[in-house]
């Protein structure tokens, strides 16, 4: 079955630096592969999402992820931090012409120190 | 826009209460899902429905049952509501059969069970 993996439950980063969100995926068929954020009290906003094709998805708020099917990664980056990132990340997968059912990573909370 | 709008932000229900979580869609989706949010352990899902009167249990559906009798509505029953199953549930939508399209998310409701 799929599964999806996030490492680092809590990641902190200062305002203005570099933010790497890790996420890994099991299956040896790529799935379809999506990242979403949740801020307080709120429901989950897609991100980005990567269906097939280029492997460098650019996504809102100046995020992007790769693709590396070799590594079975899809991590979600942002060169400069912003205090309005500060949010938990959540990184999903879906089975190519399989069930639409979406599985979740257990998610990454992410601080944006001043 | 598409909205995807639970009937309660927040609720408290008493233990053996029969308690019903409502959504609905407005952008005619095949599927609808319920998902349980727990700290640590991410989005779960608990049920979907890829078409009306359709359902397929998730990955924990023990204590819950769901009712799909039109095609943009989806409502969560807890049976007999316990303390454990005080969580955040979030439902989402989402279009189609086997393809990349990503599922919408409503707003979430906070049920406390006491």
């Amino acid at each position: 079955a799929q599964s999806v993996t996030q490492l680092g439950s809590h990641v902190s980063v200062s305002e203005g630096a570099l933010v790497l969100l890790r996420c890994n995926y099991s299956s040896s068929v790529p799935p379809y592969l999506f990242w979403y954020v949740q801020y307080p009290n709120q429901g989950l906003q897609l991100l980005l999402k990567y269906t097939t094709g280029a492997t460098l998805v650019k996504g809102i708020n100046g995020f992007e992820a790769e693709f590396k099917k070799s590594e079975t990664s899809f991590h979600l980056t942002k060169p400069s931090a912003h205090m309005s990132d500060a949010a938990e990340y959540f990184c999903a997968a879906k089975t190519q012409g399989g069930s639409e059912k979406l599985v979740f990573g257990k998610g990454t909370k992410l601080t944006v120190n001043p | 826009d598409v909205k995807v709008t639970q009937s309660s932000r927040y609720l408290v229900k008493r233990t053996g209460e029969k308690v019903f979580l409502e959504c609905v869609q407005d952008m005619d989706h095949e599927n609808m899902f319920w998902y349980r949010q727990d700290p640590g352990l991410g989005l779960r899902l608990i049920y979907f429905s890829y078409d009306v009167k359709m359902k397929e249990k998730g990955d924990i559906p023990e204590g819950y049952s769901v009712s799909r009798e039109k095609k943009e509505r989806f409502s969560l029953i807890l049976e007999s509501a316990s303390t454990n199953q005080t969580s955040m549930y979030l439902c989402a939508s989402s279009l189609g059969a086997g393809g990349a399209a990503e599922a919408f998310f409503g707003q979430g409701t906070r049920l406390t069970v006491v």
